[in-house]
């Protein structure tokens, strides 16, 4: 069995550009939650996707948009990217978005933006 | 939003030492992990516990969801166990993981 897997490893952007992040996620599983992580503190909500749908969203402007596609895997966009948006970025997958679902982490994209 | 606390923020052990981490919410909840990020970032799960007792190996993790609270217990421990402890919840209306500051632990050989 396959765990989630995250492309690229390491990204470094200037302000102002695009970036589009990738996930797979595990096996059987239909939901995807994407992340953001800063220095020194713990992962913040981006947004989740189930069955292609948007099916939920953290505190993050609209210039942070998402795909999932009908394999379930998933992409996170950003656009005019500001230096703030340099993070980890970590996806999960769950095989159901309802309680009862545990999420597993993939190993993240380091996104730095100069 | 819900509140997550984890405490203590840092500890350092001995090799061989007992450790408890503890982690407070502030609302109800349905989901409850705790994960252990290793200097990579890569976030392991270690227990998803809403409530009860589970053990796995030196690992133990209590929930008591009516008094809001989770601890971890992390026995003989090794420096392997060094890291940052996470715990994230989930509330009984949401879909998202609130993730508490976390517990970044380093055990000295």
């Amino acid at each position: 069995e396959t765990g989630v897997t995250q492309s690229p490893t390491h990204l470094i952007k200037t302000r102002g550009q695009q970036v589009t992040l990738r996930c797979s996620s595990q096996s059987g599983h239909n939901t995807v939650s994407w992340y953001q992580q800063a220095l020194g503190q713990g992962p913040q909500f981006i947004f989740q996707y189930y069955r292609e749908e948007e099916n939920g969203r953290g505190n993050f402007p609209p210039r942070f948009s998402g795909l999932q596609f009908p394999n379930y895997s998933s992409e996170l966009n950003v656009n005019a990217l500001e230096l703030d948006d340099s993070a980890l970025y970590l996806c999960a997958s769950s095989l159901g978005s309802g309680r009862g679902y545990e999420q597993y982490f993939g190993p993240g994209t380091r996104l730095t933006v100069t | 939003g819900i509140q997550v606390e984890q405490s203590p923020p840092d500890l350092i052990l001995q090799e061989g030492a007992n450790s408890t981490l503890r982690c407070n919410f502030s609302d109800s909840v349905n989901n409850l992990q705790w994960f252990h990020q290793n200097p990579w970032g890569q976030l392991i799960n270690l227990f998803y516990i809403p409530s009860g007792t589970k053990q796995n190996g030196r690992l133990s993790a209590t929930t008591v969801a009516t008094e809001r609270y989770s601890l971890l217990y992390i026995s003989s421990s090794q420096t392997t166990d060094s890291g940052v402890y996470f715990c994230a919840v989930r509330r009984n209306a949401g879909n998202m993981l609130t993730f508490g500051g976390g517990t970044r632990l380093m055990v000295k050989p």
